[in-house]
């Protein structure tokens, strides 16, 4: 069964800091990965995401990268913003359904 | 117009009694899902419907029952609720299972139970 997991729970920085948010997946065998971003009492809103056959992509400051043989996703997000601080979440798409990790909650400090 | 909408938005109730939380997709997908969001933030899988067919049914009790009257439509209904039902429950949809689609997500509903 696919497991998803994301290092570091949680992360604190200072304004302007460029940062790394990771996921890591067991299984392979997958057609995507999504990154999203949930806001407190919010739903889930899709950030980027990456078929399997890519390597990365790149949305505005965000750039998720894929390395599927090694079960590894990460998210790097440039010059932080307050507005940043939210909870990011990496799923991962067998086919049959989706696995989420636990999330990285960010906070940037002004 | 909110592509994946739910309601109600926060639901607080008497253990014992039997609820419903509607979810509406206009975005013409073929597949719904529920899933269920701990106080850790985890988010796992309920149920996934495509086309108004049950897909996926986790280790769900049976007190947990979908219901989709057509394809934009995944409604849930709990009966003889518990505490440990407490938790924000998300529908989403997609286009179709798999094949490299976005999961669009609706707002949540957050229950509590008394």
């Amino acid at each position: 069964k696919q497991e998803v997991t994301q290092i570091p729970a949680a992360l604190s920085v200072p304004e302007g800091e460029n940062l790394v948010l990771n996921c890591s997946f067991t299984d392979s065998a997958i057609y995507n990965l999504q990154w999203f971003r949930q806001d407190p009492g919010k739903g889930l809103t899709s950030l980027l995401l990456i078929q399997s056959s890519q390597r990365e992509q790149t949305s505005g400051r965000l750039n998720a990268s894929l390395d599927k043989s090694s079960g590894r996703s990460t998210l790097y997000i440039a010059a932080s913003q307050p507005g940043d601080s939210a909870t990011y979440l990496c799923a991962v798409n067998t086919g049959n359904q989706f696995y989420f990790g636990t999330g990285t909650s960010l906070t940037v400090i002004p | 117009d909110t592509a994946v909408s739910q309601t109600p938005k926060y639901l607080v109730t008497q253990m014992g009694n039997d609820k419903s939380i509607k979810c509406e997709q206009n975005l013409g997908h073929d597949t719904m899902y529920w899933y269920k969001q701990d106080s850790k933030k985890f988010l796992k899988i309920m149920f996934s419907y495509n086309n108004k067919e049950l897909i996926i049914n986790e280790t769900v009790p049976n007190r947990f029952s979908p219901k989709s009257p057509d394809k934009a439509h995944l409604n849930l209904h709990i009966n003889s609720l518990e505490l440990g039902d407490s938790a924000v429950y998300f529908c989403a949809s997609s286009q179709v299972q798999g094949v490299g689609e976005k999961l669009f997500f609706g707002s949540g509903t957050q229950l509590s139970v008394l």
